[in-house]
């Protein structure tokens, strides 16, 4: 049974760095083809893909934000990372993981979710 | 980047009525697409997969068709737990992934 779970602060201050914490079971991100995303959905929006990194530890990010981000894995613990330096009110979003089975496929799996609020 | 555009916004249905929603692509995706479903306060779910292909569990009524850059999301009967957003989302455009902006399937 395959589960994500997403975990980090659900408020953080401008300027500040946001670190969030994908952990999952059920998978195995060292399993060729295996890749996990962050999405994100402002309140009321819709769905923007953040980043992307795969069983062979390459990373991807969106081209409109890849100079804020860095995304990780810890293959030993089932968890994948990302941080988003520099937060601004209007990052205010549900983030989200999700799991692909391959370079070219769609998110069968995600967390549920974890809205983080940035405001000071 | 592949720009998704979704029409319409809303739709306004009858249960037991049929619901078309549209995507279109800004540049041909193959038949790299899918569809997902959120219901508020949820995640998205994975309902159609290579533009028409039920994810597992998807009930029948859930039908996708088209393949470049203009693709269809059909439920035949609408049931009360399929009013809900829908989104498309290319991934063929790998890994700069996107979604469409959503239709929203409300109660008529």
């Amino acid at each position: 049974q395959v589960t994500l779970r997403e975990s980090g602060p659900a408020l953080v201050k401008p300027t500040q760095t946001l670190t969030l914490t994908c952990t999952f079971s059920g998978f195995s991100l060292s399993t060729s083809g295996m890749c996990v995303s962050w999405v994100r959905q402002p309140p009321g929006k819709a769905l923007e893909w953040l980043a992307l990194i795969d069983w062979d530890d390459d990373k991807y990010y969106s081209t409109s934000l890849k100079t804020r981000l860095t995304i990780s894995k810890d293959t030993s613990k089932n968890q994948v990372v990302l941080t988003m330096t520099n937060m601004d009110p209007v990052d205010t979003a549900t983030y989200y993981c999700a799991r692909s089975t391959a370079m070219v496929a769609p998110f069968d799996y995600w967390g549920q979710g974890t809205l983080v609020t940035v405001s000071s | 980047e592949i720009v998704m555009t979704q029409s319409p916004a809303t739709l306004s249905v009858s249960p037991g009525e049929r619901a078309t929603l549209s995507c279109r692509a800004s540049q041909s995706v193959s038949s790299n697409l899918a569809w997902y479903q959120q219901k508020p306060g949820q995640a998205p779910r994975l309902l159609i997969y290579g533009a028409s292909t039920r994810a597992t569990g998807i009930p029948a009524r859930f039908s996708g068709s088209g393949s470049g850059t203009e693709f269809t999301l059909t439920i035949s009967s609408l049931q009360s737990e399929d009013f809900a957003v829908y989104y498309c989302q290319q991934y063929n455009n790998w890994p700069q992934l996107t979604f469409g902006g959503g239709t929203k399937v409300e109660i008529k």
